[in-house]
């Protein structure tokens, strides 16, 4: 079956650090790759999403990139501030399987001033 | 705001009480899900409708009991809960078929069993 698996955290950086929270999938089919956001509080929002191998998804100085060789769609942003604290969840959506997404178990990050 | 409502945002309920959770999506999507989300562990996903039939009960309590009248309508029904049951239950809604499409997350019912 389908499976992500993410990096455990927490996450704990200082304000202008770089981030990478690492993520990698198994799929049956060609998945469409996402990363969501949980800010406190509040539910799940779609942070940025990747449909095809070597594209590149982005949003809010956030980048992932498909890798179907290494099976991979790790999460980066070169300057992370205190406000981007949250919770990450990578995720898929298999073309060849269940239109029931697959959520790796989520990342917390914790940014300090 | 994501398209997704989830009424109440926090709830606080007896052991002995019967409570319900309303979700509502305006989104034109078919298929609708409750999660639970509890402190330090995965999303864990409860029940999936799929226009209005259950397609998914991953070994969830009686205690729980999952109700979608339409598919812009979900409920979760509480009875007789246990203080471990107190967590963030989100509702979402995609549409239904796989592939690059996104679901869509309530805020989530904060849920305290006392």
């Amino acid at each position: 079956g389908d499976s992500v698996t993410q990096m455990e955290g927490p996450v704990t950086l200082s304000e202008e650090a770089f981030l990478t929270i690492n993520c990698t999938y198994t799929a049956t089919g060609y998945p469409s790759l996402f990363w969501y956001v949980q800010y406190p509080g509040e539910g799940l929002q779609l942070l940025l999403k990747a449909t095809k191998a070597d594209d590149k998804g982005s949003n809010k100085g956030f980048e992932a990139t498909y890798r179907k060789e290494t099976t991979s769609f790790h999460l980066e942003k070169g300057s992370v501030q205190v406000s981007d604290s949250a919770v990450y969840f990578c995720a898929l959506s298999d073309e060849g399987g269940s239109y029931i997404p697959t959520f790796g178990r989520g990342t917390s990050l914790i940014v300090h001033p | 705001e994501t398209g997704v409502t989830q009424t109440p945002r926090h709830l606080v309920m007896g052991m002995t009480n019967k409570k319900s959770l309303k979700c509502e999506q305006h989104l034109g999507h078919n298929a609708m899900y409750w999660y639970k989300q509890s402190a330090k562990k995965p999303l864990e996903l409860m029940f999936v409708y799929n226009f209005k039939e259950q397609t998914e009960n991953n070994s969830v309590p009686s205690r729980f009991s999952p109700e979608c009248p339409n598919s812009s309508h979900l409920f979760l029904h509480l009875h007789t809960l246990q203080p471990e049951d107190s967590a963030l239950y989100l509702c979402a809604s995609s549409p239904n078929r796989a592939g690059n499409t996104e679901a869509f997350f309530g805020q989530g019912t904060r849920l305290t069993v006392v």
